[in-house]
């Protein structure tokens, strides 16, 4: 059971460019989450959705940002016209209804 | 709002020396509490959770943590760390009433010294 995938692993853009961010949940699981990790704090929550929902978005900025899990394929993160402050780490997890976190290794996106 | 306090940033150790990173959380209800280990280049992993009973967790590599919540604290703890516990640690909190949100300490990175 292969584990949550991320890809690509490393972005680099250009400021303007935009970012897609992809995450394939680990097998059976309906639950994906974005978190963002800038250098030097913790991880911060970013979105929650289910499958073609999303079901809390309060940690998304409100511009150039959205997210989508649609019924096939993966979880994608959508960054428009990035800025150098949206370099990060930017992590997925994934869970079974009300079950445990499982995190893939994260996407690390660096504007130029 | 609900937060997450790790205190230590940086912590420095010699091999077989004990460990004890701070946890502390601002949340009135009831909460389920975590500790995630992440090693150089790789991603998170569970070490050990809390969601009711005995207070005192015992966790994955010998690492344990106790709840005291007349404190809001969840430190973890390790009597004798190795060189490949070497990694950033992350204390987690989510709400009972909202299990969907899982709310992140900063971290502390953990440098093991043989």
């Amino acid at each position: 059971n292969a584990g949550v995938m991320q890809n690509p692993r490393h972005l680099v853009r250009r400021r303007g460019q935009e970012a897609r961010l992809r995450c394939s949940p680990m097998k059976g699981h309906s639950h994906v989450y974005w978190y963002r990790q800038l250098p030097e704090e913790g991880l911060k929550f970013m979105v929650y959705l289910q499958k073609e929902n999303i079901i809390d978005e309060s940690g998304m900025p409100k511009e150039r940002f959205s997210a989508e899990f649609p019924k096939e394929g993966p979880s994608i993160l959508r960054i428009q016209q990035v800025v150098r402050g949206d370099s990060a780490a930017y992590f997925c997890a994934s869970s079974p209804e009300g079950g445990e976190l499982f995190f893939g290794e994260g996407s690390r996106l660096t504007v130029l | 709002a609900q937060s997450v306090s790790q205190h230590n940033h940086h912590v420095i150790l010699s091999e077989a020396a004990s460990l004890e990173l701070g946890c502390n959380y601002s949340y009135g209800g009831t909460v389920n509490l975590f500790w995630y280990v992440q090693y150089p280049g790789q991603h998170l992993q569970l070490l050990l959770k809390y969601f009711s009973g005995d207070p005192l967790v015992k966790g994955i590599k010998g690492f344990e943590a106790e709840f005291i919540k007349s404190k809001f604290s969840f430190n973890l703890r390790k009597p004798s760390v190795q060189w490949s516990d070497t990694a950033e640690y992350f204390c987690a909190v989510n709400p009972v009433y909202n299990t969907d949100k899982l709310i992140f300490g900063t971290g502390t990175r953990l440098q093991v010294f043989p």
